[in-house]
């Protein structure tokens, strides 16, 4: 069975500049969260979506955004990059959303911001 | 709020030494607590993890201790290979927040031949 897919693996970008990353979640599953992952730190969670709402947000700003669609897959928008938005993405799938639901990992969208 | 302390990194073992790398926590409540792994390139795969003080996490010869009194969670093994080279995260998910994952900083473990 396939895992969680992402696209593109990495992406370069300059200041300014918009960037749409997206997820597939593993088959059957229905909630998506996104996390970010600055060199040598922990992931940060960005935004969980549990059939297609948004279930809960990070301390990011409104330069991030995401959405679910009906199939379940997921993207995640930044708007007007900065340098500081150069992380690994990394979005997580899991059956239901509730701390028992094991999240599942994607292998991350590498964002560089020049 | 939430928050995850582990042992800085990075280590460096010798091939079948024993492996402790620490973790401390707060949280609201009752967390449940994970040690995840993440291999260079990959993303991040859940390693063990425990749901209630006194329970104890194991899988791969990797075991941890949900320990409520000194709220730790730390990761042992007692004999690493090679292979076990990653990087490696504590995290919780507490009952005041269950949507997401809280990690720690992740420690770097390098296991020479």
């Amino acid at each position: 069975d396939a895992g969680v897919t992402q696209s593109p693996t990495h992406l370069i970008k300059t200041r300014g500049q918009h960037v749409t990353l997206r997820c597939s979640p593993i088959s059957g599953h229905k909630s998506v969260s996104w996390y970010q992952q600055v060199l040598g730190q922990g992931p940060q969670f960005i935004f969980q979506y549990y059939e297609k709402e948004e279930r809960g947000r990070g301390n990011f700003p409104d330069r991030f955004s995401a959405r679910q669609f009906p199939n379940y897959s997921s993207e995640l928008n930044v708007n007007a990059l900065l340098l500081g938005d150069s992380a690994l993405y990394l979005c997580a799938s899991s059956f239901r959303e509730g701390e028992y639901n094991e999240q599942f990992f994607g292998p991350g969208t590498r964002l560089t911001v020049l | 709020g939430d928050s995850v302390t582990q042992m800085e990194g990075p280590v460096t073992l010798s091939e079948e030494a024993f492996l402790t790398i620490n973790c401390t926590y707060t949280a609201t409540g009752y967390p449940s607590l994970f040690w995840y792994v993440q291999y260079p390139g990959e993303g991040l795969q859940l390693l063990l993890k425990a749901t209630k003080a006194d329970d104890k996490g194991s899988n791969k010869g990797f075991e941890a201790t949900y320990r409520k009194e000194t709220t730790s969670f730390h990761l042992e093994k007692g004999s690493v290979q090679v292979s076990d080279s990653a990087v490696y995260f504590c995290a919780l998910r507490s009952t005041g927040s269950a949507r997401q994952l809280t990690f720690g900083s992740g420690t770097q473990l390098t296991v020479l031949p």
